[in-house]
């Protein structure tokens, strides 16, 4: 099994509709990140969390929510859905015990706003 | 801010010939400096990390990197390139202050094709 697990693996949803994105993880870590990745821009941070408590925005958290119900999972919200949200999200893990913040990541979530 | 640039978007080599993926940087300390491969309906796979010491770092899938201070770079080379390389590579910079970092910045990728 994966350590890092995203559901769906894909998506296809309409413009204005809300949607949410889970990510767990079996690897133990306090860290977890949401990127979004788009053709020719690499990732870019949405959201991270240090801690179920500890919640912050990234550099393109408009749009987006998050919720971190328990150590192992953190969620992305599209409170309503436009189509420039269309593009392939990944869900990343890392260990606040090593400094370097070793980045481990999911599958992704592809995401299509029609 | 901490920025990194990967020159070539994408390169095209044919199996069996040597490979080098550039990366640039701009950090103002030593960075911590990974390189990702993302295989077509993957998610992202460590390759390799430099983090101090020896400034060439072998990683996985017979991958190496050399990190060159005076030139703010780090790339990526494989002497012989297989078909099964082909798949986008990202460089990526962390910060090295040694209090809470998280932040990883991405450069855009180098999407590698591979010719039989």
């Amino acid at each position: 099994d994966a350590d890092v697990t995203q559901t769906p693996r894909n998506r296809i949803t309409k413009t204005g509709k809300r949607i949410m994105l889970e990510c767990s993880q079996t690897k133990g870590h306090d860290r977890m990140y949401w990127y979004r990745q788009d053709p020719g821009l690499g990732l870019r941070l949405i959201y991270y969390s240090f801690d179920v408590k500890d919640i912050n925005k990234g550099e393109i958290s408009d749009g987006y929510s998050v919720s971190r119900q328990a150590q192992a999972k953190f969620s992305l919200s599209l409170e309503s859905a436009i189509p420039n949200q269309t593009a392939l999200y990944f869900c990343a893990t890392s260990d606040p015990g090593t400094r370097q913040n070793i980045q481990y990541f999911g599958a992704g979530t592809r995401l299509s706003v029609l | 801010a901490q920025s990194v640039t990967q020159p070539d978007i994408h390169i095209t080599v044919s199996e069996g010939a040597s490979l080098e993926l550039r990366c640039n940087y701009s950090y103002g300390a030593t960075p911590y400096l990974f390189w990702y491969v993302q295989s077509p309906g993957q998610g992202l796979q460590l390759l390799l990390k430099y983090f101090s010491g020896d400034t060439l770092v072998q990683g996985i899938k017979g991958f190496e990197a050399e990190f060159k201070r005076s030139q703010s770079s780090f790339n990526l080379r494989k002497p012989s390139v297989h078909w099964s390389d082909a798949a986008e590579y990202f460089c990526a910079v962390g910060e090295n202050s040694g209090g809470s970092n998280y932040k990883l910045t991405f450069g855009k990728g180098t999407l590698l094709t591979v010719n039989p």
